[in-house]
């Protein structure tokens, strides 16, 4: 089976600052990445599809990238409401393995 | 709007059994992939399970291959998993999660979540 790594697992940044995480599939995946964020307390929420594609309401300063193995997702500019684990998932086929999940504190 | 509803958790035994059901509405569910998706305490989200919109095709994470199977009642709008053979390790919360109208697919609307605690 195909393993999703991601990095780092946990960091901490400044309000305003440029993030970037990191998810790495073990074989190609093509696109089919999604990343979720799930801040304390609350259901998972559907950032992105399709590696690159913004979910529906998403704010613009989310933005992912990636194809084959490497993916990475960008909040441009972080704020206070951005804290959360963010997660990973391959969807190209069984099993739909999530990474890990990286956490973001301010 | 979509409304994914799930019931059925609570405490079990190790060994025991457990059905969940998954009330689905606001989108026509016969069109979508549904899968099960697990968290335990303070832990990442696991994908637990998944079914393509007809019900003809199921997929299992290893962990629960053989004591898990999931279901759904196209007729009614509910997805169900039925667990067998429980040990506390599959203690979680377990959401319910809409897919696509294809099979493999990510999720984009969660259910609030049942919780299987198995301890003796």
């Amino acid at each position: 089976d195909i393993q999703m790594t991601q990095s780092p697992s946990s960091l901490s940044a400044s309000v305003g600052d440029r993030v970037t995480l990191t998810c790495r599939a073990s074989q190609g995946i093509g696109i089919y990445l999604a990343w979720y964020q799930q801040k304390p307390g609350k259901l998972p929420e559907l950032l992105i599809y399709a590696a690159s594609t913004l979910q529906s309401g998403v704010p613009s300063r989310f933005s992912g990238s990636g194809s084959g193995t490497d993916f990475t997702l960008t909040i441009s500019s972080l704020q206070p409401e951005d804290v959360a684990t963010y997660y990973c998932q391959k969807y190209n086929s069984a099993p739909l393995t999530f990474g890990p999940g990286t956490k973001v504190d301010i | 709007e979509v409304q994914l509803s799930e019931s059925g958790g609570g405490l079990v035994k190790p060994g025991g059994s457990l059905r969940l059901s998954c009330a689905a509405s606001g989108f026509t569910f016969t069109s979508y992939a549904m899968s099960w998706v697990r968290q335990a305490p303070g832990k990442g989200l696991e994908w637990v399970s998944s079914i393509s919109s007809s019900g003809g095709g199921t997929y299992y994470a290893d962990s629960v291959k053989g004591r898990f199977t999931i279901s759904r009642d196209n007729s009614k709008n509910t997805l169900f998993l039925r667990m067998n053979r429980l040990s506390p390790e599959d203690t979680a919360v377990y959401y319910c999660a809409k897919g696509q109208v294809y099979t493999y697919s990510f999720v984009d609307s969660w259910g609030q979540g049942a919780l299987v605690t198995v301890s003796s």
